[in-house]
């Protein structure tokens, strides 16, 4: 079975600086897809990025990128000039690509403060 | 704007009740999930639906249930509320089929049991 793990429960930035959030997993398919929820006081889940894996550029969605490493199961999340509305709950999550109905596994989560 | 929507933010019941969460989504999406959220465990999989009146379970489906009666509904039932279901409660849709979906999320129900 497929697993997420994100090994910082909790990450601390200043505004306006850059941080990067960790996430490995384990799989022994060769496709698949990798995403990034952002989840706000607020409690809404947003998807902040997402990756294919068959696709060996990085991801970017203005300020938030990612590292994919596929032969490390490594799907970092960077998030570059920090800014307050950034503070949230981070999840990393996992999808296969066969199926029509498969569900994603998602990781604990990393709570992200940014400090003014 | 499409949308996910659970019915209640937040819930109080009593030990025993029987307890309906709905969510209803405007996608036209086919699967719906319920996951449940408790700190320092992350979301963990109730039950979810690629189709109406179908169902799969979860990784936690002891103590649920769900119904699925038309497309755009998909409920989780507490048989017999207990405490150790306090808890925050996300539904989620995505569209079928093996391409790269996302999840879209509702707001969340808290419940609470006492």
């Amino acid at each position: 079975a497929q697993t997420v793990t994100q090994s910082q429960p909790e990450m601390s930035v200043q505004e306006a600086e850059t941080v990067t959030l960790s996430c490995t997993y384990d799989t022994s398919e060769s496709d698949y897809y990798l995403f990034w929820y952002k989840q706000p006081p607020s409690r809404q889940m947003i998807l902040v990025i997402r990756q294919e894996a068959y696709k060996q550029q990085n991801a970017t969605e203005n300020r938030f990128s990612v590292n994919f490493q596929k032969a490390a199961k490594s799907f970092s999340l960077k998030i570059s000039d920090s800014q307050l509305g950034d503070a949230a709950m981070y999840f990393c999550a996992y999808r296969r690509t066969q199926g029509g109905s498969e569900k994603l596994v998602f990781g604990k989560g990393t709570k992200l403060t940014v400090n003014p | 704007d499409v949308k996910v929507t659970q019915s209640s933010r937040y819930l109080v019941k009593r030990t025993g009740e029987k307890v309906f969460l709905e969510c209803v989504q405007d996608m036209d999406h086919e699967n719906m999930f319920w996951y449940r959220q408790d700190p320092g465990l992350g979301l963990r999989l109730i039950y979810f639906s690629y189709d109406v009146k179908m169902k799969e379970k979860g990784d936690i489906p002891e103590g649920y249930s769900v119904s699925r009666e038309k497309k755009e509904r998909f409920s989780l039932i507490l048989e017999s509320a207990s405490t150790n279901q306090t808890s925050m409660y996300l539904c989620a849709s995505s569209l079928y089929g093996p391409g790269g979906y996302g999840y879209t999320f509702g707001s969340g129900t808290r419940l609470t049991v006492v």
